[in-house]
């Protein structure tokens, strides 16, 4: 079945900085989307972006799906984007999400 | 996007008991999931809830272990059979909502077995 790794396993980051997270899978995929899993479990909704470019305020994803990989980029990282960060995808024809093994993100004050 | 939210929030259970979860959406949707995030891992699907049909398992998860219902539209239960300590896990659900195959999530049941 399809893999999908997450660079890098653990970030840690102080207030203000910008950070890159990758997302790789193995096999063509029609579905990806970013995920941040807050503290207490929460998995919040960040893209749906199975390919191209999007921005919402600080943060932007960009996914290239002919190379098998998306990014996700952090600007002026606050504390409270700490957390888990999950990639998921699925191929064709299927709802079947499979996850990422996620980085997991901790922003210094 | 659908609002979803699972009872109960957390719970701590003895080993060789059950416990049933409940997943409620504020909106008719064809299709819930049910995901296991064990702790410190990434999630894994159970199984696909349709309703007026049976549950679709991913392997290495069976009916009998995870017994799921899908009454209606609107709401799923899962149940973890027989706990062992083992099972102790966040349970997630989740259904497509919005765009065509974008999932969202519901806040999650954190269970421990004793």
């Amino acid at each position: 079945g399809i893999q999908v790794e997450q660079s890098p396993p653990d970030l840690i980051l102080q207030e203000g900085a910008n950070s890159t997270l990758r997302c790789n899978f193995s096999d063509s995929v029609n579905n990806l989307q970013w995920f941040h899993q807050n503290p207490w479990g929460q998995l919040i909704n960040l893209f749906y972006i199975p390919s191209g470019t999007k921005q919402n305020g600080r943060l932007s994803a960009t996914t290239v799906a002919t190379e098998r990989y998306s990014l996700l980029y952090i600007s002026s990282s606050q504390t409270t984007d700490s957390g888990v960060y999950f990639c998921a995808v699925s191929t064709s024809g299927t709802y079947k999400y499979i996850f990422g093994t996620g980085t997991r993100l901790k922003v210094l004050a | 996007s659908a609002v979803i939210s699972q009872k109960p929030s957390r719970d701590i259970c003895q080993r060789g008991t059950s416990l049933t979860i409940q997943c409620q959406v504020d909106s008719q949707v064809t299709m819930m999931f049910w995901y296991r995030q064990q702790p410190g891992q990434s999630l894994t699907l159970i199984a696909t809830a349709n309703q007026g049909s049976e549950a679709t398992y991913e392997s290495g998860f069976v009916i009998d272990k995870f017994p799921i219902s899908r009454p209606n539209l609107t709401f799923s239960t899962l149940t973890v059979s027989n706990m062992s300590p083992e099972d102790s896990s966040i349970y997630l659900c989740s259904v497509e909502s919005g765009r065509k195959y974008e999932q969202y999530f519901g806040p999650g049941t954190r269970l421990t077995v004793t």
